[in-house]
Formats: C-alpha cells, structure tokens, sequence
C-alpha cells in the first residue's frame, strides 16, 4: 500500500532557527512530490518537485527531492512566528487502474516561539 | 474571489440523517478532488473528477457517499444515513490538466452526533 511518512511528528524551536522536515515515501509509479502548508483552514501550496526538478527555493524554505532514498526534506531558515503550521507532504503516484491520486503523509506541526 | 469555495462551512447534524455539501472550484479548473481529513491526519483522497467523469474512488467512499459534478463546474458530496465515524473536516481541491499544484477550498466541517 501506498504510504509517506513524515518526521518529526512535531517540532517547537524559537524564532531565528533554522528547521528540517523530513518526508519518505513508497509509491508505485511515482509521479511528483508535493509540499503544503496547512495553518487553520485549508492547505496552502509551497513546492512541487519532480525528476526534472528536485530542488525549488522560495525565500526562507527550500526543498530537496532525493529519488535515490525515495525521501524529501523542507528547510525553514530563520523561522519566524508565522511560520507556525502543519506541514503536509504528499506524493502524486498512478493507481493500479492508471488513474492518479495523492497520498498525504500526517503532517509534522512547527510551532515558532517567539 | 476566485479561489475554491465550499458551502457549508460547518454541518452538525444527528446520525442517521442525510447531507450535502457542494464545492465550486476554480473556474478553469477541469480537475475537482474531494479529500476527507481528520484530527492529527493529512487529508486522504477520497475521489476526483475531470471535467464532469469520476476517474477514481478510494476504498474510502464507502456506498453511502456518491460524489457528482453533472456539467463539469461544481460538485457535490453527499453522505447519507450518517454516522459518527463521518466526523471530520472535508477538502475540495481544483487543479488545471494533470498533477499540478491543488488549491484548496477551505473545507466543511462535519459534526456527526
């Protein structure tokens, strides 16, 4: 069965620190991977990364694709409060009857203090 | 506003009963997803349509849910004889062509008692 796991579960730093969040996956006939941050309502879209694309940076987060060890993290420099949210990783993969779907990893919850 | 919208934003009702929500999605989207996302969890997919074709359904959706999208715009998620297990926030999402980006609308609610 299709599966992304994420790590850690949660996170708690002080502003100013610099943070990484782990998602693996096993899917067949990956397809692309995705990040989101979710705060109160509905997830929001940050990264999309594929075989021609495993690296994308915006501002204070980057991502990294590593398809070798079938993993990606996300990198927050200098978190600040508002970057307090759940962080979803989910992963684009083909259904055996060759539709598409996304599997969603839990999520890992980065509280910022100030 | 252009972004995806869900009606209700909050349903309680008492198990048993029937309801409904509808999602309006992009308007140039032709891909609609409907995900179901509990406390702790990520979303997980329930099913997808393009234009107005139902591509895919989890095991998930069980008989007592159907999903629509009869002219290929908005859609509707129906959940009938509810049950407490039903209890959670439900994502509709739009997105153009094949796997780009999902936008999210800001989900319904569902309180089952």
């Amino acid at each position: 069965e299709d599966k992304v796991v994420q790590s850690p579960l949660s996170l708690v730093v002080h502003e100013g620190d610099t943070v990484t969040l782990n998602c693996s996956y096993e899917v067949t006939n990956f397809r692309s991977l995705l990040w989101y941050k979710q705060e109160k309502k509905a997830p929001t879209f940050l990264f999309m990364l594929t075989s021609s694309g495993i690296e994308k940076k915006s501002g204070r987060l980057s991502s990294i694709l590593d398809k070798k060890e079938l993993s990606s993290i996300l990198n927050i420099t200098a978190t600040q409060t508002g970057d307090s949210a759940i962080y979803l990783c989910a992963v684009a993969a083909i259904t055996q009857g060759g539709s598409e779907k996304l599997v969603f990893g839990k999520g890992t919850k980065l509280t910022v203090n100030p | 506003d252009t972004g995806v919208s869900q009606d209700p934003r909050h349903k309680i009702t008492k198990r048993g009963q029937n309801v409904t929500f509808r999602c309006d999605p992009i308007s140039e989207h032709n891909r609609l997803y409907w995900y179901r996302q509990t406390l702790g969890q990520g979303p997980e997919f329930l099913t997808y349509f393009q234009n107005e074709a139902q591509l895919e359904k989890s095991r998930l959706l069980s008989d007592r849910f159907s999903a629509e999208r009869p002219k290929g715009s908005f859609s509707t998620l129906e959940i009938q004889r509810t049950e407490q297990g039903d209890s959670a926030m439900y994502l509709c999402a739009s997105s153009l062509g094949g796997w780009n980006e999902q936008f999210f609308g800001p989900g319904t609610r569902l309180t089952v008692l």
